[in-house]
């Protein structure tokens, strides 16, 4: 079963860019992942798929600022032009034949 | 437009059960697997239980198995959750989501609040 690790907490100032890192275990750097947005008090929103080549795939609606890359087992989500409703906490997931698991999230502070 | 509407949820106390429902719209419904998925107070997210399109297969984390059971009824696009022997630590909003092959959770219901206390 994989295992998806996250910092606990990142920050970044307004209108900079912030690179957020999801690492798979050993024996799962190819599996594809999808990004997750939680603004405070609301419901989890889906920003994007990101496969094990680094190609990825956003949801309706998710700006252009957001984007996703790969590095072996790590599965990254840039945000550019940090804006203030960014800040939020942002959840990794990935899944196998009977399961499926999240990253513990990060925390992003926008300054 | 994908929707997904949650109810159900509510306080109980220890070893008491309470069934979930999640109203879906937008989407043929059967196509589809579906979700739930937790989340504790000031904790992460953790997923629970799932089930195919046609409902013939069901998944569950460890920690309900044997507890709570998934279903659906695709004629009503309705997905279900039945908690039985509910625990403290079972206190969490539950969310109902859509899955989409390859591509992950792809959209959520607003959640519901269940509280097991005494």
């Amino acid at each position: 079963q994989p295992v998806l690790t996250q910092s606990s907490s990142a920050s970044a100032s307004l209108g900079s860019s912030v690179k957020l890192t999801c690492t798979l275990t050993s024996g799962h750097s190819s599996y594809i992942i999808a990004w997750h947005q939680q603004q405070p008090g609301k419901a989890p929103r889906y920003l994007m798929n990101l496969e094990g080549s680094g190609s990825y795939n956003k949801g309706s609606g998710v700006p252009d600022r957001f984007s996703g890359s790969r590095s072996g087992a790590d599965r990254y989500l840039t945000i550019s032009n940090l804006q203030s409703e960014d800040e939020a906490d942002y959840y990794c997931e990935t899944w196998d034949t009977n399961t499926r698991v999240f990253g513990g999230g990060t925390k992003l502070t926008v300054l | 437009e994908v929707q997904l509407l949650e109810s159900g949820g509510g306080l109980v106390q220890p070893g008491g059960s309470l069934r979930l429902s999640c109203a879906a719209s937008g989407f043929t419904f059967s196509n589809y697997g579906m979700s739930w998925v937790r989340q504790a107070p000031g904790k992460g997210l953790e997923w629970v239980s799932g089930v195919t399109g046609n409902g013939g297969s069901t998944y569950y984390t460890d920690s309900v198995k044997g507890r709570f059971t998934i279903s659906r009824d695709n004629s009503k696009n309705t997905l279900y959750l039945q908690m039985n022997s509910l625990r403290a630590e079972d206190t969490a909003v539950y969310y109902c989501a859509k899955l989409i092959p390859a591509t992950g959770t792809a959209y959520w219901g607003q959640g519901t609040l269940v509280t097991v206390s005494s």
